[in-house]
């Protein structure tokens, strides 16, 4: 069964850093890209950037680019989403999310979420 | 891009149809390939989202014929037809032909 399991929440203070993990099974984790996706409480979907397992090459979302670091662990098979600098308005559910080229590009697959609250 | 979904609330009554428009602030055709990338997801309640539709049309593995998507350049549609109780929930649509990917604000979708 291929999927994607998350890391549990995390609480932290403002200013402080957090490293969310996104560990894939059932499926080759080299063959796609893992795109960050986040959720503010009530609220929408926002796009945070994406990773190419395979090689280890990103692209983030303008909004993130100096507080999103996207890495991975392939002999582990999980992605890594660290966001620094936290603020209140950070806190929101991070999802990960497989590429499938077999669909033309779309997230077949998502995590279950991670919730992170910044709170002082 | 901005993606503009209307309504952002829909109350249905089981068995008949609903329909959800989706509008891009610039087309999403991709010239080379003749496809627009727009993506259907939904959010049911207290889940992760869940692809239901990609390339405007095509329907993920496992979801039903009652999910039916159409458009193309800045206008699309997602229509539930014979809608039923396990379809409540958050439509999202999500254009992916640049970067940043860009999500419409969401319709809730709730039975009467």
């Amino acid at each position: 069964q291929m999927q994607l399991v998350q890391s549990g929440a995390e609480v932290k203070k403002p200013g402080a850093s957090v490293k969310v993990s996104c560990k894939a099974s059932g499926y080759a984790f080299t063959d796609y890209y893992i795109h960050w996706v986040r959720q503010a409480p009530g609220q929408g979907l926002e796009w945070l950037g994406w990773i190419n397992p395979a090689t280890a090459a990103t692209h983030y979302s303008q909004k993130f680019q100096d507080s999103v670091t996207l890495t991975r662990d392939t002999s582990i098979s999980t992605s890594y989403m660290e966001l620094n600098r936290l603020t209140s308005g950070d806190t929101a559910v991070y999802y990960c999310a497989r590429v499938a080229w077999e669909l033309l590009g779309a997230l077949d697959i998502w995590g279950q979420g991670t919730m992170v609250s910044v709170s002082s | 891009i901005v993606m503009t979904q209307t309504p952002l609330s829909l109350p249905v009554t089981p068995g008949e149809s609903a329909s959800i428009s989706c509008r891009s602030s610039q087309s999403l055709l991709k010239s080379d390939d003749g496809n627009s990338y727009v993506d259907w997801y939904l959010q049911k309640p207290g889940q992760s989202p869940q692809l239901l539709l990609y390339t405007v049309s095509l329907r993920a593995p496992g979801v039903p014929d009652r999910f039916i998507g159409s458009g193309s350049g800045t206008d699309f549609t997602l229509k539930i037809s014979r809608v039923e109780a396990e379809d409540v929930g958050v439509y999202y649509c999500m254009q992916r032909i640049e970067f940043p990917r860009t999500f419409g604000q969401g319709t809730r979708v709730e039975i009467k």
